[in-house]
């Protein structure tokens, strides 16, 4: 049971590069979560899914891009990478959305930087 | 103003101190509320969480909540080395689906 997954754990791009983020679970969680973490600002929504074949926006989903085509994996996009965007991206999951009886469990993040 | 405000630290205390973390909330529909502890460069796990106002206990680890006011803190007794992290609170409404978070308190505890 490996719980949630990252690939790749560090990246640096060029302004203008894309690249894909992949998230997994093995845990049959129906909700899907990618954060970014900036320091002094906390961990920020940037997209969630709550069951394959849906997403919806965060607190800052501009530049980002997400699907769910399976349920245990949820990827996030950059089309055209920013400086901006430079951070760190957690993925997280629960088994529901409201949190009673739920923990959100976190991957180990993936380090950006934009150059 | 932010929904969720914690200082930022960072806290210094010597083994065995008791360690006062707190966050303020500005959303009075906030009705769970949770603190992640994160290790340096890995992803924050859950510590504690409550739903109500008052006290709950794990070990070393109180967590308490006042609705009232729209603060809650964690205490940590006869602090150790590895309780060295960063502590984030974490809060949701009844009927959310998402999370939200303070920015952390970076905590270090000297031998």
């Amino acid at each position: 049971n490996a719980g949630v997954t990252q690939t790749p754990k560090f990246r640096v791009l060029k302004t203008g590069q894309s690249m894909t983020l992949l998230c997994a679970q093995d845990m049959n969680h129906e909700y899907m979560y990618w954060y970014r973490q900036d320091p002094g600002m906390g961990l920020r929504l940037i997209h969630y899914s709550v069951g394959e074949g849906t997403t919806a926006k965060g607190e800052v989903p501009d530049g980002y891009n997400v699907s769910r085509l399976k349920k245990q994996n949820f990827l996030l996009g950059l089309e055209s990478a920013a400086p901006s965007q430079t951070s760190v991206y957690f993925c997280a999951s629960t088994f529901r959305g409201t949190f009673k009886d739920n923990e959100q469990f976190f991957g180990p993040g993936t380090r950006l930087t934009v150059l | 103003q932010k929904e969720v405000e914690q200082d930022p630290g960072p806290l210094s205390v010597p083994e065995g101190a008791i360690v006062s973390l707190n966050c303020t909330y500005s959303n009075s529909a906030f009705q769970y509320f949770m603190w992640y502890r994160q290790y340096s460069r890995k992803g924050p796990e859950l510590l504690m969480y409550t739903y109500s106002s008052g006290n709950k206990e794990d070990g070393r680890f109180t967590a308490q909540v006042d609705k009232s006011s729209k603060y809650i803190s964690l205490f940590i007794r006869d602090s150790q080395p590895s309780d060295s992290a960063t502590y984030l609170c974490a809060m949701i409404n009844n009927y959310g689906q998402n999370f939200v978070f303070g920015p952390g308190t970076r905590l270090s505890v000297l031998p």
